[in-house]
């Protein structure tokens, strides 16, 4: 069984501030993806940005990058120069490749507030 | 560019009552999957299913039936709605078997049984 946790059920960060959601897993896997999905209070569960376990390099999507830790199964995504509209639910989850059949396994979520 | 089309949006339902939420995409994906929200939780799977005819049960089936006759269609039956099952449920699909594995999720439907 997989598992995905999120230590911090809400977050808060000044506009235009640096923040880092973490995330940490577990799996027996060695093949796997893992994903951070935003969720605005429009309810739609939106891609930010993904990973490869078998890439060692980060990822990066504009303003947010990841730091992926394999070896410790950890998974943090870092947004800089916060804007309001980064306001959301963050979830961390985590897709087994060798057949995708489990679906997603997601944490409980972060709440991001972005004070002005 | 439809992507992922849930409805209904809301839901009020009495207890014992039974309905279906409709799921459909346009983007050829084999794999469907059924989730659910609940407060202070992450989304967990309801059920899945891998192509049309092909269906399996995720970590929370109990009280849901799916059926897959089309690759675009993948409705979710509750068949005696009961409160336990007021949450907000999300239909999303991908590729399967691709390394490319990216879920497209619909917008949602709230579901409240009373």
């Amino acid at each position: 069984a997989q598992t995905v946790t999120q230590s911090q059920p809400e977050m808060s960060v000044q506009e235009a501030e640096t923040v880092t959601l973490s995330c940490t897993y577990d799996t027996s896997e060695s093949d796997y993806y893992l994903f951070w999905y935003k969720q605005p209070p429009s309810r739609q569960m939106i891609l930010v940005i993904r990973q490869e376990a078998y890439k060692q390099q980060n990822a990066t999507e504009n303003r947010f990058s990841v730091n992926f830790q394999k070896a410790a199964k950890s998974f943090s995504l870092k947004i800089s120069d916060s804007q309001l509209g980064d306001a959301a639910m963050y979830f961390c989850a985590l897709l087994y490749s060798g057949g995708g059949a489990d679906g997603l396994t997601f944490g409980k979520g972060t709440h991001l507030i972005i004070q002005p | 560019n439809a992507g992922v089309t849930q409805t209904p949006k809301f839901q009020v339902l009495k207890t014992g009552q039974s309905m279906t939420l409709q799921c459909a995409q346009d983007m050829n994906h084999e794999y469907m999957s059924w989730y659910r929200q609940d407060p202070g939780m992450g989304l967990r799977l309801i059920h899945y299913s891998v192509g049309a005819g092909i269906t399996d049960q995720g970590e929370v089936p109990n009280g849901y039936n799916v059926s897959r006759s089309t690759t675009e269609d993948f409705p979710l039956r509750l068949l005696s709605a009961a409160p336990s099952q007021t949450s907000v449920y999300f239909c999303a699909s991908s590729y399967w078997g691709a390394r490319i594995a990216e879920a497209f999720f619909g917008q949602g439907t709230r579901l409240t049984v009373v």
